[in-house]
């Protein structure tokens, strides 16, 4: 059954601390995208990766990181540095010129 | 850089009315355009899409959008809205940026249908 996999669905975080989100795909699209979703803001972008190994800041990467080691996996870790981390994470692919795939999204959330 | 607006934040409709939302981009190039929905609880689904051609585009469940390039509008539209329309919609532009598309996204309309 082809398609995207984030987990975990919900998460915590402590303040000062890392975390790491998941998004895995099986369908062999080359791009992939994290955006965050606030209420009253739509979806804003915070990195894209076009093929592996390479990735692009998106308009709101302050704060975050991500890897693209492999086709299949590009994780998104929110660091410390992101001072308004509870959110809406969705991942996306795209094999151009089809239109984007979106996961099922992870709640980030600050205790 | 380019940029979606919808106009329209919150939207609330009987059902049996019509829906119109309004989505205007500023990207004076080739673009592609989408129209997603997210209903209570789901993912992002795509309703519909235009790359070329006939500018009025049919999506799922009864919804078409057309493009007015003159205008940079793609409008969704929906003649008989029913319960199950309730949900969010978002307006996305592919909007080509360094031998890239990347999309932009609106901030989305809620649609409310009371029975």
């Amino acid at each position: 059954d082809g398609g995207i996999t984030q987990s975990p669905k919900y998460l915590f975080r402590k303040e000062g601390q890392n975390v790491t989100l998941s998004c895995e795909q099986n369908l062999n699209h080359d791009a992939m995208y994290w955006y965050r979703q606030d209420p009253g803001q739509g979806l804003r972008l915070i990195y894209y990766s076009q093929i592996v190994n390479d990735f692009q800041k998106g308009d709101i990467a302050e704060g975050y990181s991500v890897s693209r080691e492999k086709k299949e996996s590009f994780p998104l870790t929110v660091t410390s540095a992101q001072k308004n981390p509870t959110a809406f994470y969705l991942c996306a692919t795209r094999q151009v010129p089809a239109p984007q795939h979106f996961g099922d999204g992870t709640r980030l959330s600050i205790l | 850089a380019q940029s979606v607006s919808q106009h329209n934040h919150h939207v609330i409709l009987s059902e049996a009315a019509s829906l119109e939302l309004g989505c205007n981009y500023s990207y004076g190039g080739t673009v592609n355009l989408f129209w997603y929905v997210q209903y209570p609880g789901q993912h992002l689904q795509l309703l519909l899409k235009y790359f070329s051609g006939d500018p009025l585009v049919k999506g799922i469940k009864g919804f078409e959008a057309e493009f007015i390039k003159s205008k940079f509008s793609f409008n969704l539209r929906k003649p008989s809205v029913q319960w199950s329309d309730t949900a969010e919609y978002f307006c996305a532009v592919n909007a080509r940026s360094g031998g890239s598309y990347i999309p932009t996204f609106g901030r989305g309309t809620s649609l409310i249908v009371h029975p």
